[in-house]
Formats: structure tokens, C-alpha cells, sequence
């Protein structure tokens, strides 16, 4: 089955720097890569995803670039502000996988 | 509602009594998935319903826990003789057509077992 490595597990920085989640995964007929923002107390939101005939999406100040060769993708976050601390899912499946694999999950703290 | 709904949204209880946990997907989506989330920790996956199709059981982790879809609504989990290790917030979510797009979570249930 597909197998999901999400790094770091935890990511501090200073507010208005960039940060940088990824993940890789093994299966290679994955083809939809969605990202998941999970605030305390709530459950996890989907923020962006991407499939797998693109190689990058960009929403305002997030981003998430794929590596379908080297079976990686990755979250970017611009210009970071304390409301974006959270922990963020990324997961990976197929069309008709069943159900979807998520990582383990980065804690990002933004400092102000 | 446009979401999903979970319901009750804490709910604390003595060992080894049943449990049963609510969950109304958003209307007209197809998949339905239960996942456990143990303090600081992931997400485990426990029971998935797609349509009509018999469900993926393949996460429950004993037979004191089952599950139940009336047609493409309502879900239940049902815990019979908690434990304390079972103590975690239980996320339910959507989705439409399956797999191919992404979920829509519940704010799930909290249940403490003391």
C-alpha cells in the first residue's frame, strides 16, 4: 500500500519568512496530492491540493510544487503571519484507492 | 448545514460502557470516513463508505468498535466497553465521488474515558 513521509514534524519561523513542508510517497499511481491545515480544536481543512498533470499551484500565499519522478511534493508558504500556525496534513491517493494516506503531520509555529 | 456534522462534540464516559458517535455528511457526498486522533498525534484511519459498496473495516482496531451508514447520510461509531487507551478525538469526514478530491472534516468528537 502507499506509504506517506511528511518532514519536518516540527518547523518554527519568524513572521514574513517562507516555510517548507514535504513529502514523499511510494506508490506511483498516486495522482492527487491534497493539504490539509488543522487549527487547535478543530479538524483539518482542506487548504490546496494538485493532481498529477500539473506540476505546481499556487492559491495567494501558499503553493504546492509535485515531483511525480521523484515521488515528492511539497507545501510553501510565503510571507508566514501568526494565524498560520497549525498543524498541516499533506496525504496521497488514487482515483478508486478507497480512502486517502496522510502523513504524520508539521507542527508550524509562526513567531511574531 | 454545509458541513459535516459530528455530534456530541465532547462526551466523557465511564470504562467499559458503549459509546455512539453521529456524524451527518454534507449532502450528496458519496465517501464517508471515520478517523481517530489521539492528543498530538495523527491521523488513524478507521472505517470508510463509499456508496452502496461493502465498507473498508481494515482500520478498526478490535471488534469493540464498529460502524454503520444508513444509505449516503448518517454514520455512527459505536465503542462498546470503552477503555481508557480508547481516549482520542474521533474525526469523521466526506467526500464527493471518492478518493479523487479532497475530504471535508468534521470538528470531530472528544470522548475521555475515566
Amino acid at each position: 500500500g502507499e506509504n506517506v513521509e511528511q518532514h519536518p514534524s516540527t518547523l518554527s519561523v519568524q513572521e514574513g519568512d517562507s516555510a517548507v513542508i514535504k513529502c514523499t510517497y511510494s506508490d506511483s499511481a498516486s495522482n492527487y496530492f491534497p493539504w490539509y491545515k488543522q487549527e487547535l480544536g478543530k479538524g483539518p481543512q482542506l487548504i490546496i491540493d494538485i493532481r498529477s498533470n500539473v506540476g505546481e499551484k499556487k492559491d495567494q500565499r501558499i503553493a504546492v510544487t509535485l515531483n511525480k519522478t521523484a515521488k515528492h511534493f511539497s507545501l510553501h508558504i510565503t510571507e508566514t503571519q501568526p494565524e498560520d500556525s497549525a498543524v498541516y496534513f499533506c496525504a496521497a491517493t488514487y482515483t478508486n484507492a478507497g480512502k486517502s494516506t496522510f502523513g504524520d503531520g508539521t507542527t508550524l509555529t509562526v513567531k511574531p | 448545514g454545509a458541513g459535516v456534522s459530528q455530534s456530541p462534540s465532547n462526551k466523557v464516559t465511564e470504562k467499559g460502557k458503549d459509546v455512539e458517535l453521529r456524524c451527518d455528511p454534507i449532502s450528496g457526498h458519496t465517501a464517508l470516513y471515520w478517523y481517530r486522533q489521539r492528543l498530538g498525534q495523527g491521523l488513524e484511519f478507521l472505517i470508510y463508505f463509499q456508496g452502496n459498496s461493502a465498507p473498508d473495516k481494515s482500520g478498526l482496531p478490535s471488534d469493540r468498535f464498529s460502524a454503520e451508514r444508513t444509505g449516503e447520510s448518517v454514520s455512527t461509531l459505536t465503542i462498546q466497553r470503552t477503555q481508557q487507551e480508547d481516549s482520542a478525538v474521533y474525526l469523521c469526514a466526506s467526500s464527493s465521488a471518492g478518493t479523487a478530491y479532497g475530504y471535508t472534516f468534521g470538528s470531530g468528537t472528544r470522548l475521555t474515558v475515566v
